[in-house]
């Protein structure tokens, strides 16, 4: 079955640029999506098709997705941005998640 | 604006079933997939399937096959997922979670999650 895997933590200093990375096979191929979720909070869409903001999303979110990888790019990272990262894709009619990614802004 | 409202906490016990809804409005509820995904305590996102509220089509993962049934009715704009024969390791908030198109789009707007609890 199909896997994505993500780096359990990242850490990043405020105003530094933050990547969270999201390996699959051919996931190139496909359209990557990523989501925030803060701690007592629903998942929020934060990139869809490996790089579109959905509106209300912060410029300082970006995407890209080549190869076996995706990443999620945070330009300017603040405290506020400070949660679990997600990515999402699809595998014929399935949707598969990836473990998550904690990001910490210290 | 486009809300997506689920139904409340719940304690089963092992062996019990558990209905989750999830109460659509601000748009065509037979325009969307709807998605549930789960989340046990302190871990990450399990997707479990969607539904087609337009045909009642139906798309479940494979963990899931044989144990949980996702319906809708349209009459009212809601999505249902029943999950049966629940063991203490289905413990987990339920998301419902509106598919931005079908097959192939992301999914842009979430229920506020249902905890379930399952104890003896």
């Amino acid at each position: 079955s199909y896997e994505l895997t993500q780096p359990p933590s990242v850490s990043v200093s405020p105003g530094q640029t933050a990547s969270i990375t999201c390996s699959g096979d051919k996931l190139g191929d496909k359209y990557a999506c990523w989501y925030q979720q803060k701690p007592g909070q629903s998942p929020v869409l934060v990139i869809y098709e490996d790089n579109r903001r959905p509106s209300g999303i912060p410029e300082r979110f970006s995407g890209s997705n080549s190869g076996n990888t995706a990443t999620l790019i945070i330009s300017g990272t603040q405290a506020m941005d400070e949660a679990d990262y997600y990515c999402q894709a699809w595998d014929t009619s399935t949707v598969i998640f990836g473990g998550g990614t904690n990001l910490t802004v210290l | 604006q486009v809300q997506v409202v689920q139904s409340g906490a719940e304690v089963k016990k092992p062996g019990a079933s558990v209905k989750v809804s999830c109460k659509a409005s601000g748009y065509t509820f037979t325009g969307y997939y709807m998605h549930w995904v789960r989340q046990a305590p302190g871990q990450g996102l399990e997707w479990m399937g969607w539904i087609n509220p337009n045909t009642g089509g139906t798309k479940y993962a494979q963990k899931f096959q044989g144990w949980v049934t996702m319906t809708r009715d349209t009459s009212i704009s809601t999505a249902y997922m029943e999950l049966s024969r629940l063991k203490s390791d289905d413990t987990a908030v339920y998301y419902c979670a509106r598919g931005q198109g079908s097959i192939g789009a992301p999914c842009d707007y979430w229920g506020q999650g249902t905890l379930v609890t399952v104890s003896s």
